[in-house]
């Protein structure tokens, strides 16, 4: 059981470019989430996905995507990179069926760089 | 407004001794959950301790504890028996049951350094 993986760790990106971060969580959790963590700072989230097909976006979502298509996956795409998103990323997962007692697990982040 | 306050930005604490982080919250959802996570500098976020609105007694969790205050609308965290690899970040963070994302709100963060 690996829980949430998340790819690439580091990446280096000049403005304008585009990329997309991998999260893929095993655990068959409904609810998937994407945080920002800026230097210093508690996280952010840009967009959340209560199960395959739908999506929300959350406090940050400007400048990111998101797509569901499966329970597993939960990628995130950045379109044209600004230096304000230099970030690390973490993407999290829960099993949410009522009340708000589950718990969210994290991946390891990702820690990005745009120049 | 600001749902979730952490006043003490960094702390110093020797080791195998107790240590304190304070977080207060505000809400008016009488529904919520309150989550503790640690930080360590290898950046992964470690979930450490859970407290509902309606639970009766506080969490804990281990040498984790969760002081829970409704009225005063606290959730402080307390390391009993501090370790070397409990320094850290500790954020508290906190879900509010009246909407259906269930997204965290996080606090800026607490810095423990344990000394030696």
């Amino acid at each position: 059981n690996a829980g949430v993986t998340q790819t690439p760790k580091f990446r280096i990106l000049k403005i304008g470019q585009s990329m997309t971060l991998q999260c893929t969580q095993d655990m068959n959790h409904n609810y998937m989430y994407w945080y920002r963590q800026d230097p210093g700072m508690g996280l952010k989230l840009i967009y959340y996905s209560v199960g395959a097909g739908i999506t929300d976006k959350g406090e940050v979502p400007n400048g990111y995507n998101v797509s569901r298509s499966t329970t597993e996956d939960f990628p995130l795409r950045l379109e044209l990179a600004a230096p304000s998103q230099t970030s690390v990323y973490f993407c999290a997962s829960s099993y949410s069926t009522g009340p708000p007692t589950d718990t969210q697990y994290f991946g390891p982040g990702t820690r990005l760089t745009v120049l | 407004a600001q749902k979730i306050t952490q006043t003490q930005p960094g702390m110093f604490v020797q080791e195998k001794e107790a240590v304190t982080l304070d977080c207060t919250y505000d809400t008016s959802d009488p529904s919520y959950g309150l989550f503790w996570y640690k930080q360590p500098s290898s950046g992964e976020m470690i979930f450490l301790i859970y407290q509902g609105s309606y639970d009766q007694q506080n969490a804990t969790e281990g040498r984790y504890s969760l002081n829970f205050q409704k009225a005063r609308k606290s959730a402080n965290l307390v390391i009993s028996a501090s370790q070397l690899g409990d320094s850290a970040m500790y954020f508290c963070a906190m879900r509010e049951g009246g909407t259906s994302d269930y997204k965290l709100s996080f606090g800026a963060g607490t810095t423990v350094t344990v000394r030696a």
